[in-house]
């Protein structure tokens, strides 16, 4: 079936680090890909997305590029902030007799600090 | 300013007791959609609905219900057939032939 698989957390890293957030999905069809962040107790927000293979979204700093022949989606930034601190979920959407229905990794809780 | 709004933000029900949880957006879209969210899980759908009058159900549907009489609202009611209704809902809509989502902000139910 149609799954997510993204790194566990929690991760913890200084202030400036490099982030990376490993997921990867499996799908039957063309899915759209996406990163969505959530601060604690709020809903979920876009942070970006990507459509077709090869496709980079960006977004305040964060990026990931949808790569078909790996089944990936990677969430990196060069330099965090301790604003980043947040829990960071992957998902795809977009398969066919799907519903528009999103299916989501289990989330990575991401902790900077100063 | 256009959105998805959750209410309440706060519920706490009683054992045995039915709570409705209300979703309204003013976006316009067609699809909206219930997950429910559980500590160092993802989101899991509990029902979905394209169009007015119409829902089926997600991956966790039994002892749930929802109705969508309108296009702007698709309220969850959680019943006392559901034995573990702790945990956050979340509601989210899509506009027709897109696949970005939006979300609203959440209604945390506990039960006490």
């Amino acid at each position: 079936g149609n799954s997510v698989t993204q790194m566990e957390g929690p991760v913890t890293l200084s202030e400036e680090a490099f982030l990376t957030i490993n997921c990867t999905y499996t799908a039957t069809g063309y899915p759209s890909l996406f990163w969505y962040v959530q601060y604690p107790g709020e809903g979920l927000q876009l942070l970006l997305k990507a459509t077709k293979a090869d496709d980079k979204g960006s977004n305040k700093g964060f990026e990931a590029t949808y790569r078909k022949e790996t089944t990936s989606f990677h969430l990196e930034k060069g330099s965090v902030q301790v604003s980043d601190s947040a829990v960071y979920f992957c998902a795809l959407s977009g398969l066919v007799n799907q519903g528009g229905k999103l299916i989501f990794g289990q989330g990575t809780e991401l902790s900077v600090k100063p | 300013d256009g959105g998805i709004t959750q209410s309440p933000k706060y519920l706490f029900r009683k054992e045995g007791q039915n709570v409705t949880l209300s979703c309204e957006q003013n976006l316009n879209h067609d699809a909206m959609y219930w997950y429910r969210q559980d500590p160092g899980q993802g989101l899991r759908l509990i029902y979905y609905s394209q169009i007015v009058n119409d829902f089926q159900k997600g991956d966790i549907a039994e002892g749930y219900s929802v109705s969508r009489e309108k296009k702007e609202s698709f309220p969850l009611t959680v019943t006392s057939a559901q034995k573990n209704p702790t945990a956050f809902y979340l509601c989210a809509s899509i506009v027709e032939g897109d696949t970005e989502a939006f979300f609203g902000q959440g209604t945390r139910l506990t039960v006490v």
